[in-house]
């Protein structure tokens, strides 16, 4: 069975600039998560999707950051304009229907210079 | 929701040896995974532990929901298991997102 994939792995921008990520989750999995994990902290939530909607964006700084989550399957995070402190690993994840049981993908690394 | 504490936040352990890694929950808790970030960033599920304990190779969790903490075991540690180990749980009851600790930072040395 293939894993969460995510592109890509790394990312170099300069500030003001704009970002984006791209996840595929595991098949059938509805549940889909983005993370972002800053150097030495664990992951914290962005964003949670079921199917096609969003369920919890409650921590996306929505100023600047987008996801969508076209058609229920793979997803995008945008960011627009990005900043220092987005500096960071951006992390996707998905788990299958009700279970909380979440698999990650490799992750993208992402530096803002 | 909940609050993830992780101990100790650094470890150094001679190839060979035995560690055990704590999780702290401020509620109770279900379904607690636990996870190792390898070198590359990548997070490696290693127990799904609604509570009870679980084992695999060298490794093994115990959860004890009632009383809000989960272990994590490794024994005969190697080289390969060097990296940052990660207990979540669900935020709140239900499909709600993982709340994550800081970690916990093993170095093994050959």
């Amino acid at each position: 069975e293939a894993g969460v994939a995510q592109s890509p792995r790394y990312k170099i921008i300069e500030k003001r600039q704009s970002v984006a990520f791209w996840c595929n989750p595991i098949s059938g999995h509805a549940t889909l998560y983005w993370y972002q994990q800053i150097l030495g902290q664990g992951p914290k939530l962005l964003i949670q999707f079921q199917n096609n909607g969003v369920v919890d964006d409650s921590q996306l700084p929505k100023d600047r950051f987008s996801a969508e989550r076209l058609k229920g399957v793979d997803s995008t995070l945008k960011i627009q304009p990005a900043k220092l402190e987005d500096s960071a690993v951006y992390l996707c994840a998905s788990s299958y229907g009700g279970s909380t049981e979440a698999f990650f993908g490799q992750g993208t690394r992402l530096t803002v210079v | 929701g909940i609050q993830v504490e992780q101990s100790p936040p650094d470890l150094i352990l001679q190839e060979g040896a035995n560690s055990t890694l704590r999780c702290n929950f401020s509620d109770s808790v279900n379904n607690l995974q636990w996870f190792h970030q390898n070198p590359w960033g990548q997070l490696i599920n290693l127990f799904y532990i609604p509570s009870g304990t679980k084992q695999n190779g060298r490794l093994s969790a115990t959860t004890v929901a009632t009383e809000r903490y989960s272990l994590l075991y490794i024994s005969s540690s190697q080289t390969t298991d060097s990296g940052v180990y990660f207990c979540a749980g669900p935020r709140n009851s239900g499909n709600t997102p993982l709340v994550f600790g800081k970690g916990t930072r093993l170095s093994v040395i050959a």
